[in-house]
């Protein structure tokens, strides 16, 4: 079982609909959570950092966690064709590096 | 410079070449990490610099990888005697602070390896 899980997609979602992105993780003691956008050979980039449970909310993006269940989610609101990408949720634990799931890929259609 | 600078941006290597990627981080930043992707994969993390020191090598995934960072700015990762799994895109970060710090953790570009 891999440390950070996330479900593959591709997610297709209507322009203007909420895009719903889960992951979950293995590790308890993991303390930081990050949403990264990743677009087709590009690097990584951060849109989200949630570090307590409840939500944080950045524009049209809102971060829910939930360290009992080890699940974190990403919501998009009012979801663009800009926003097609690949969303990698990580992890940090005790040690220093990020623990990245594999990727869900989302596809927002006109 | 303005953000992490990694080169070659594409290398092909034939099998059982060496090759040595390079990155240049963030300037002042302390920590420094390398990341393999594989297509259609997350990053797995190989290793992790604070200053020159690596703190974490973890997750090189044999006695190929090698990297270095000697005067705790620019890193090299090396691989030697490349075989066709090493084929991916690796990916250099950087982050402000060290050990048990926060902070955004800032991409390169990666590098795209290819073995044939």
């Amino acid at each position: 079982q891999k440390e950070v899980e996330q479900n593959s997609g591709p997610l297709s979602v209507p322009e203007g609909a909420i895009a719903s992105l889960n992951c979950t993780y293995s590790d308890r003691v993991s303390q930081s959570f990050f949403w990264y956008r990743q677009y087709s050979g590009k690097s990584p980039e951060l849109i989200m950092s949630i570090y307590s449970n409840g939500d944080k909310e950045d524009g049209r993006f809102t971060a829910q966690l939930n360290k009992a269940s080890q699940y974190v989610s990403l919501l998009i609101r009012d979801s663009q064709p800009s926003d097609s990408a690949t969303y990698l949720c990580a992890v940090r634990g005790a040690g220093n590096m990020l623990t990245f799931g594999g990727g869900t890929r989302l596809m927002v259609k006109p | 410079g303005a953000g992490v600078s990694q080169s070659p941006r594409y290398k092909v290597a034939k099998r059982g070449q060496d090759v040595a990627l390079r990155c240049d981080p963030i300037s002042g930043h302390v920590s420094l990490f390398w990341y393999q992707q594989a297509l259609g994969q997350g990053p797995e993390f190989l290793t992790y610099f604070q200053n020159e020191a690596q703190l974490d090598k973890s997750g090189l995934p044999s006695d190929r990888f090698f990297a270095e960072r000697p005067e705790g700015s620019v890193s090299t990762l090396k691989i030697q005697r490349t075989q066709q799994e090493d084929s991916a895109v690796y990916l250099c970060a950087s982050r402000s602070r060290g050990q048990g710090g926060t902070g955004e953790l800032f991409f390169g570009e990666g590098s795209r390896l290819t073995v044939l």
